[in-house]
């Protein structure tokens, strides 16, 4: 199946940092989506991008399906934004997300 | 409207019991995912059901099973439980079969001792 790598996996940054994160993936992909894993373990779609750039506020992201991989910006970081970032990914005529182990992101005051 | 329910949250069970988690999808998605999230082997897909039948199956044993009520509820079940069982149980729900864009509950924490 598809392999699926996150880097880097863990990250500390002061409030109003910017950071990316990046997600390799082994295969082509019809499907990749970013979700935050907040302390509490719950999990959020951030985006649904098998390719292109999409932004949605401080957060952004781009996909190049071509050379297998995806990119999450973070800008001017929050403490709120602590958490778990996982990225997942579904190959052609495959029905099931693969998730990368995730990069744990910490902002600090 | 209402997200993806889980319930319960949070659970204690002893090695051999068995458990049911309960899977409330937002109105109108009719596909219900299953992961479960260890440490170790972090997300892993158990399975998937759309319609009240299971489209897709995780590589987990036969101790794990799930059902879909025609509401779209799903309730997953796991019998003889054991130690490595011990994980969060994440339910998503999606307009669509497949891999399609999830919404995920808050999850079920299960502990076995």
């Amino acid at each position: 199946g598809i392999q699926v790598e996150q880097s880097p996996p863990d990250l500390i940054l002061q409030e109003g940092a910017n950071s990316t994160l990046r997600c390799n993936f082994s295969d082509s992909v019809n499907n990749l989506q970013w979700f935050h894993q907040n302390p509490w373990g719950q999990l959020i779609n951030l985006f649904y991008i098998p390719s292109g750039t999409k932004q949605n506020g401080r957060l952004s992201a781009t996909t190049v399906a071509t050379e297998r991989y995806s990119l999450l910006y973070i800008s001017s970081s929050q403490t709120t934004d602590s958490g778990v970032y996982f990225c997942a990914v579904a190959g052609f005529g495959n029905e099931k997300l693969t998730f990368g182990t995730g990069t744990r992101l910490t902002i600090i005051p | 409207k209402a997200g993806v329910t889980q319930t319960p949250r949070y659970l204690i069970k002893t090695r051999g019991q068995q458990v049911t988690l309960s899977c409330s999808p937002i109105s109108g998605h009719r596909s219900v995912s299953w992961y479960q999230q260890t440490p170790g082997q972090g997300l892993q897909f158990l399975f998937e059901y759309f319609s009240e039948t299971q489209r897709n199956k995780g590589n987990f044993p036969g101790r794990f099973s799930g059902r879909q009520f025609s509401n779209s509820r799903s309730e997953m079940n796991v019998s003889t439980l054991e130690l490595g069982d011990s994980a969060l149980y994440l339910c998503a729900s999606s307009s669509m079969s497949g891999a399609n864009v999830l919404t995920f509950g808050a999850g079920s924490r299960l502990t076995v001792l």
